[in-house]
C-alpha cells in the first residue's frame, strides 16, 4: 500500500464546475497535510495546508481533512482552465527532527472551456 | 526576488559519466531538500541538508550519490558513473524552517543517454 494514495486521472470538469480531488493516506502518525500543484514541465507550488480537521478556505480553494478517515481534500470553485494541472497531495510527519514530505503521484485536473 | 535557483536546467550525460546538480535556496532559507521525480512517479525524498550538515539521507541510494551544502555556494547534488535508471527530473527545495511548506526550484533533468 503506498503511504499516500491518488487517483491519477485525468479528472475532467467543464469551466465554472467544482472540481473535487482527493487523497488518502496510510501512516497514522501524520500530522501536515500539503496540496501543491504541478503544471507540465514545472515545479511542485504549495497552494493549500492544513493541519487540524475541517475545512480550511482559501479564495477558490478548500481543503478538507478528516484524521479519523485519512483522508484529505482539495475542492476548487469556479474551475478555469488556468487550473488544469496535476495535484499533488503530500503528507509530513517529525522524523528526525524535520519534517519529511511524502507526496502522492497526483491527480491530473482537466478544466475545458 | 529570486526563488529557489537550479541548474543547469538540463543534463544529458553518458553512462559511467558524473552528473553535477547544484541548488541556491531561496534568500533567508536554511534548509534544502532534494527529491526525484520519475515519469508516472510521484516526488521521492532524497536527502535533507542544512548549511554544513546532511541531517537525514534516508532516501539517497548508498552508492554513487552524495550530496553537500557548503558553508558558502550552492547544494550540490551529486550523481557518479551515472546509469539509465538515473533520468529524471531532480528537485531542489527550500524552506525558511521546518514547516513542511517548501519552495521548489524549475528542477534539474536529467538525461542518462
Amino acid at each position: 500500500q503506498k503511504e499516500v494514495e491518488q487517483n491519477s486521472g485525468p479528472l475532467s470538469v467543464p469551466e465554472g464546475a467544482i472540481a473535487s480531488l482527493n487523497c488518502t493516506y496510510s501512516d497514522r502518525v501524520s500530522q501536515s497535510f500539503f496540496w501543491y500543484r504541478q503544471y507540465s514541465g514545472k515545479s511542485p507550488e504549495l497552494i493549500m495546508s492544513i493541519y487540524s480537521n475541517g475545512d480550511k478556505e482559501d479564495g477558490r480553494f478548500t481543503a478538507q481533512l478528516n484524521k479519523a478517515s485519512q483522508y484529505v481534500s482539495l475542492l476548487i470553485r469556479d474551475s478555469q482552465p488556468s487550473d488544469s494541472a496535476t495535484y499533488l497531495c503530500a503528507t509530513s510527519r517529525m522524523n528526525t527532527g524535520f519534517q519529511k514530505l511524502v507526496f502522492g503521484t497526483g491527480t491530473r485536473l482537466l478544466v475545458s472551456p | 526576488n529570486a526563488g529557489v535557483m537550479q541548474n543547469p536546467r538540463h543534463l544529458v550525460r553518458r553512462r559511467g559519466q558524473e552528473a553535477r546538480l547544484r541548488c541556491s535556496p531561496m534568500k533567508g532559507h536554511s534548509h534544502v531538500y532534494w527529491y526525484r521525480q520519475l515519469p508516472e512517479e510521484g516526488l521521492k525524498f532524497m536527502v535533507y541538508l542544512q548549511k554544513e550538515n546532511i541531517i537525514d539521507e534516508s532516501g539517497m541510494p548508498k552508492e554513487r550519490f552524495s550530496a553537500e551544502f557548503p558553508k558558502e555556494g550552492p547544494s550540490i547534488l551529486r550523481i557518479q558513473q551515472v546509469v539509465r535508471g538515473d533520468s529524471a527530473a531532480y528537485f531542489c527545495a527550500s524552506s525558511v524552517g521546518e514547516t513542511g511548506e517548501l519552495f521548489f526550484g524549475e528542477g534539474s533533468r536529467l538525461t542518462v543517454l
